[in-house]
């Protein structure tokens, strides 16, 4: 099945620095690659997601990239505020219809 | 706004109790699904449906049930709870291929 590794586990950084979470997957029929943000006692929530046929896509300032050949896609959030302090989980699947989620980076943004 | 709700936000059984876990979603999706998220594990599939009375395991059904004998509901079954079953149980419903939308979460208890 789907090997999913997600790396940093933990990530600090300083409000306005940047943050970037990697994630690399084993099926290469994989072809969705969302990203999930889950604050503190709430509920996951999509942020952004690419399809296989695109390489980068960028909404405001969070924005993810697609490797497929090597199989990783990353997380670029820019200009952190104290308010993506946040669990990120990759989930990346076939078709949306099956996610296997990564084990989570935990980001802390100090202001 | 897609609305996903679950029974109980908070559950306390005793080992060997049945449970049943309830969620309801109000846009008419397709597809359900049930998760448990533990700590350095992320969110792991325990079975999930595509449609009424259609049912397919996840990657750890063992010890799970589940039920689903209308389109807006999705019911979790734990035949005789166990303390390894101590977690927060997450449902999320979507359209096909589309973005999943969680609910609240139930975290379960098991003494």
């Amino acid at each position: 099945g789907e090997n999913v590794e997600q790396h940093p586990s933990t990530l600090s950084v300083q409000e306005g620095d940047s943050a970037v979470i990697k994630c690399t997957y084993s099926d290469s029929a994989s072809n969705y690659f969302p990203w999930y943000k889950q604050e503190l006692g709430k509920r996951p929530q999509l942020i952004i997601d690419i399809r296989s046929n695109v390489g980068e896509k960028k909404d405001q300032r969070i924005a993810v990239t697609l490797n497929k050949t090597a199989k990783h896609f990353s997380l670029h959030i820019t200009e952190t505020q104290p308010e993506d302090s946040a669990v990120y989980f990759c989930a990346p699947g076939y078709n949306t219809d099956k996610l296997i989620f990564g084990t989570g980076t935990r980001l802390q943004v100090f202001p | 706004d897609v609305k996903v709700t679950q029974s109980s936000r908070y559950l306390v059984k005793r080992t060997g109790e049945k449970v049943f876990l309830e969620c309801v979603q109000d846009m008419d999706h397709e597809n359900m699904f049930w998760y448990r998220q533990d700590p350095g594990l992320g969110l792991r599939l325990i079975y999930f449906s595509y449609d009424v009375k259609m049912k397919e395991k996840g990657d750890i059904p063992e010890g799970y049930s589940v039920s689903r004998e209308k389109k807006e509901r999705f019911s979790l079954i734990l035949e005789s709870a166990s303390t390894n079953q101590t977690s927060m149980y997450l449902c999320a419903s979507s359209l096909g291929g589309d973005e999943q939308f969680f609910g609240p979460g139930t975290r379960l208890t098991v003494l």
